[in-house]
C-alpha cells in the first residue's frame, strides 16, 4: 500500500520569507502523480500543484515550486514570498492507477503559519 | 467552482441511529469519491463511485455503505452512527480515473455523533 508522510506538523515563516514543506512517499509503482493541497480555514481543499512521476523536470506555478526527488521519493513545495493568504493547512498527496483502489493517498498535513 | 453540493453541511445524531450524507454535483462527472477528514490523520478514502451503480471501497470503508442511482448523487450512510464516526466529511469528483485528472472537493460535511 502506498503511504505519504508529511514530517512537520507546524511551519511558521515571516511574511514575504520563503518556507519549505517536506514530503515522502512510499510506493512500489513506477508512474504516478503527485499533489499538493491547500485547505484554508474555510475547508475548501484547492489544488495547489501537481508533478507526474516521468516528468523531470520540477513543476512551478507562479510563487508555488516542488522539489521532485524519483529515487529518494521526495516531493517539497516551496512557497516564495509568502502572503498572509498562504495560511493554511497543505496536504501532499498520492495517486496512481496501477491498480487497487483508486482515489488520492493524503499525508496528515502540514499547518502552514504567516507571521506578518 | 465546481458545481459539488454536500448536505447537509452539519449534523449530530445520537449514536445507533442511520445517517445519510448526500453528494449532488453538476458537473457531469464521472468518478465520485468520499473521503473523512480527522485530526493527525489528513484524508482518507472511504468509498468510490466510477459509475452509476458501480462502487467499490476505499481505506477506511467499515461502518459505511454507498449508493449511487444517477450520476449526479452518491450517497453515504452509517447504517449505525458511532462516536468513531464523528467526522468531517468531503466528497470529491474526477472527470475520469486517470491518475493526472485533477478532484474537485466538496465544502465537506461536519458530523458529531453523541
Amino acid at each position: 500500500a502506498q503511504t505519504v508522510t508529511q514530517s512537520q506538523p507546524e511551519m511558521s515563516v515571516q511574511e514575504a520569507e520563503t518556507v519549505t514543506l517536506s514530503c515522502t512517499y512510499d510506493t512500489s509503482e513506477s508512474d504516478y502523480y503527485l499533489f499538493w493541497y491547500k485547505q484554508p480555514p474555510s475547508r475548501q481543499m484547492i489544488l495547489v500543484i501537481r508533478q507526474e512521476a516521468y516528468k523531470q523536470q520540477n513543476a512551478t506555478e507562479n510563487r508555488f515550486s516542488v522539489n521532485f526527488q524519483k529515487a529518494a521519493k521526495s516531493f517539497s513545495l516551496k512557497i516564495s514570498d509568502s502572503q498572509l493568504g498562504d495560511a493554511a493547512m497543505y496536504f501532499c498527496a498520492y495517486r496512481t492507477t496501477g491498480g487497487g483502489a483508486d482515489g488520492l493517498t493524503f499525508g496528515k498535513g502540514t499547518h502552514l503559519i504567516i507571521q506578518p | 467552482d465546481a458545481g459539488i453540493t454536500q448536505s447537509p453541511r452539519h449534523k449530530v445524531t445520537e449514536t445507533g441511529t442511520p445517517v445519510t450524507l448526500r453528494c449532488h454535483q453538476t458537473e457531469n462527472h464521472r468518478y465520485m469519491y468520499w473521503y473523512r477528514q480527522d485530526p493527525g490523520h489528513g484524508l482518507r478514502l472511504i468509498h468510490y463511485s466510477y459509475g452509476v451503480k458501480d462502487t467499490d471501497k476505499g481505506e477506511v470503508s467499515d461502518g459505511y455503505s454507498v449508493s449511487r442511482s444517477k450520476t449526479e448523487d452518491f450517497l453515504l450512510t452509517l447504517e449505525s452512527a458511532t462516536s468513531s464516526q464523528t467526522s468531517v466529511y468531503f466528497c470529491a469528483i474526477s472527470k475520469t480515473g486517470s491518475m493526472n485528472t485533477e478532484a474537485f472537493f466538496g465544502q465537506g460535511t461536519r458530523l458529531t455523533v453523541v
